[in-house]
């Protein structure tokens, strides 16, 4: 069974923090992206990366960064978390652009 | 960029309706398209897809969808809803370039009432 794993389901962070979201996927993915789910606003790509060390800009990258050192892991990171980054993140895999993604559960990350 | 647009937030039926949730992309000159569904507290997953060839697609569970070229649309309908398809659909497209890209819309949230 395909699987993308998220490394936490729920994290409490303070305004501030250094924040390390990590994805892992066992499909041997050539693309992975991290996307932020908000109400009304659907999944609006963070960034996206298409090889190891290889990344693009998404639609909303301020105040975040990424990286992947080895295929099968994708890290998004908040260098100083805010509140206005409270949100459900989700991290996806997938081949190309023909094929479905598949997502990991969730992280919801509350910044207090 | 592309962008895609789904027309309702939420749609509201009775049990055993019809139900069509409309989704509109920017044009391109190939895109691929899809469909997902996230069910309460669980994460997304794939209900269809269009790649090529037939522009109708259909899902195990009874939904289709129907990419138009010369209308740059994707909806999504189904001829009889059930309690269990209470949901949020999400429609998202792939363009052929050589990063994809895959951007979703903002989401309609379908409630199936008895």
């Amino acid at each position: 069974d395909v699987k993308v794993t998220q490394s936490s389901r729920y994290l409490v962070k303070r305004t501030g923090e250094k924040v390390f979201l990590e994805c892992v996927q066992d499909m041997d993915h050539e693309n992975m992206f991290w996307y932020r789910q908000d109400p009304g606003l659907g999944l609006r790509l963070i960034y996206f990366s298409y090889d190891v060390k290889m990344k693009e800009k998404g639609d909303i990258p301020e105040g975040y960064s990424v990286s992947r050192e080895k295929k099968e892991r994708f890290s998004l990171i908040l260098e100083s978390a805010s509140t206005n980054q409270t949100s459900m993140y989700l991290c996806a895999s997938r081949t190309g652009g023909r094929t479905e993604a598949f997502f990991g559960q969730g992280t919801r990350l509350t910044v207090v | 960029a592309q962008s895609v647009t789904q027309l309702d937030s939420q749609v509201p039926v009775f049990e055993e309706a019809p139900v069509e949730l409309r989704c509109n992309y920017s044009s391109s000159v190939s895109v691929y398209l899809f469909w997902y569904v996230q069910y309460p507290n669980q994460g997304l997953q794939l209900l269809l897809k269009y790649l090529s060839g037939s522009t109708l697609v259909e899902s195990i569970n009874g939904f289709e969808a129907e990419f138009n070229k010369s209308q740059t649309s994707f909806h999504l309908r189904k001829p009889s809803v059930h309690i269990s398809d209470t949901a949020e659909y999400f429609c998202a497209v792939s363009d052929g370039g050589g990063y994809n890209k895959l951007i979703f819309g903002a989401g309609t949230r379908l409630a199936v009432h008895p």
